[in-house]
Parts: structure tokens; C-alpha cells; sequence
């Protein structure tokens, strides 16, 4: 069973729309990650967290910002959305510490189109 | 950079036609490595964690193995249910997972 949660799973908007897509972990992981994926291609890193109050940009460079607030809680927000920010956005969690790197846990998703 | 490449592209099997998923892979200091399906309009779902050469992990028909430089996921008389997307991800010293392309699996009945 899922225990990292995303909402809303679809969201059509129109340009130029603020949103907010939601993601929960009741699994107590620290880190906390978003991810973008396009029908077919690879997932691309766009936020990362360590922790409560600890934010970093990942790979691919997103016009998203992203806050952690609450350890279980790790909101994407887009202020403007564009249909360039067309995709699937993915976010996955996991376990910290240790010498070797637990695996990654994702959510369903949320499909985002931008008309 | 780490780096990881699937083979193949896709894959399309008859029920029952055993067969395997390539990984390679470059990274600094691996710290795991790991293999997920993905079904159409979902997250990942995690299979399996592998952490040093020699190592083999199993799940039903599933079987992983990892040398130095690859990993192999093997699937025995597969079935329908088993077509999926396989994704492939590395995590190194710096604690980034870098993921693969995937493999397209189709298994005809």
C-alpha cells in the first residue's frame, strides 16, 4: 500500500495559473524528493530535501519552488504555470542515514497539463 | 557524473519466454543500486536494493544481480502481468540517484 500520497492525481489548468501540488509521507523518512517525468523519458531530480526547513534545486532546472515545513509534508508550487511545465510530477521519499542509500518510495503523481 | 543505461529500449516476449534487462552503470562510490517497475500513469514501484558485486536478490520471477559494472534483471516464464516499464537507478557518495531510460517489457499471451 501507498504511504506517500499526491494530490491532486490530474490537474488541467490554464496559463498564467498559481498552483500547489501536494505531496504526504507517513513513513517519518527526512528526505523528501520531486521529480519530473515525460511519457517515455527518464525522471529528472527538480527539488530535494534533508529535512525540515532544508530545500535544494536539483537537476533540471525548474521554474517550481518548493518549502518543508513539516517533515511528512513537501508542497511543489508553481506561481505561474506555463504549457512548457506540461508533465508528470513525481514524489518519492526515503529513509536517511547509514553508510548505504536506502530506495526511493514514490507517490502515484500528478499529471499536469497547462493549456 | 554518475550514469546509468538500459538495454534494451523494449522488449516484447511470449508468455512463458525467460529473458533478461540490462543495467550499466558508472558511479562514485555506489552506495546501492536499485530496480523499480513503473505501470502506465503510476509512481515507481520498488522491486529490489542490491549493494555489492555478487550480490542476487529474488521475487517471484524476478531475479537481480549486480557485477561491478552492470546489473542484470533476469525474468523467468514471465506472464502478462509482467509487463511494465523497468527502471534502473544508481546512488553514489553523494547520495543522488541517477536513473536510467527504463525497459519496456510486453509479455504476449
Amino acid at each position: 500500500e501507498a504511504d506517500i500520497y499526491q494530490t491532486p492525481r490530474y490537474l488541467v489548468i490554464g496559463t498564467g495559473k498559481k498552483i500547489t501540488l501536494e505531496c504526504s509521507q507517513t513513513m517519518g523518512h527526512d528526505k523528501m524528493y520531486w521529480y519530473q517525468q515525460d511519457p517515455g523519458m527518464e525522471l529528472h531530480l527538480i527539488h530535494y530535501s534533508y529535512g525540515v526547513n532544508s530545500t535544494e534545486k536539483g537537476d533540471l532546472s525548474s521554474e517550481s519552488t518548493v518549502s518543508r515545513i513539516r517533515t511528512e509534508h513537501f508542497p511543489l508550487t508553481l506561481e505561474s504555470a506555463r504549457p512548457s511545465h506540461t508533465s508528470q510530477y513525481l514524489c518519492a521519499s526515503r529513509s536517511g542515514g547509514g553508510l548505504y542509500n536506502s530506495p526511493l518510495h514514490f507517490g502515484n503523481g500528478t499529471r499536469l497539463t497547462v493549456t | 557524473e554518475d550514469q546509468v543505461t538500459q538495454s534494451p529500449e523494449a522488449l516484447r516476449l511470449q508468455e512463458g519466454e525467460s529473458s533478461s534487462l540490462n543495467c550499466s552503470y558508472t558511479v562514485s562510490g555506489l552506495r546501492g543500486l536499485f530496480w523499480y517497475r513503473q505501470d502506465p500513469g503510476k509512481g515507481p514501484e520498488f522491486l529490489f536494493t542490491l549493494y555489492s558485486a555478487g550480490e542476487e536478490k529474488e521475487k517471484e520471477r524476478l531475479k537481480a544481480t549486480l557485477t561491478k559494472k552492470e546489473s542484470f534483471l533476469h525474468i523467468t516464464a514471465p506472464k502478462p502481468e509482467d509487463s511494465a516499464t523497468y527502471l534502473c537507478a544508481v546512488s553514489g557518495g553523494y547520495q543522488k540517484v541517477t536513473f536510467g531510460t527504463g525497459t519496456k517489457l510486453q509479455v504476449i499471451p
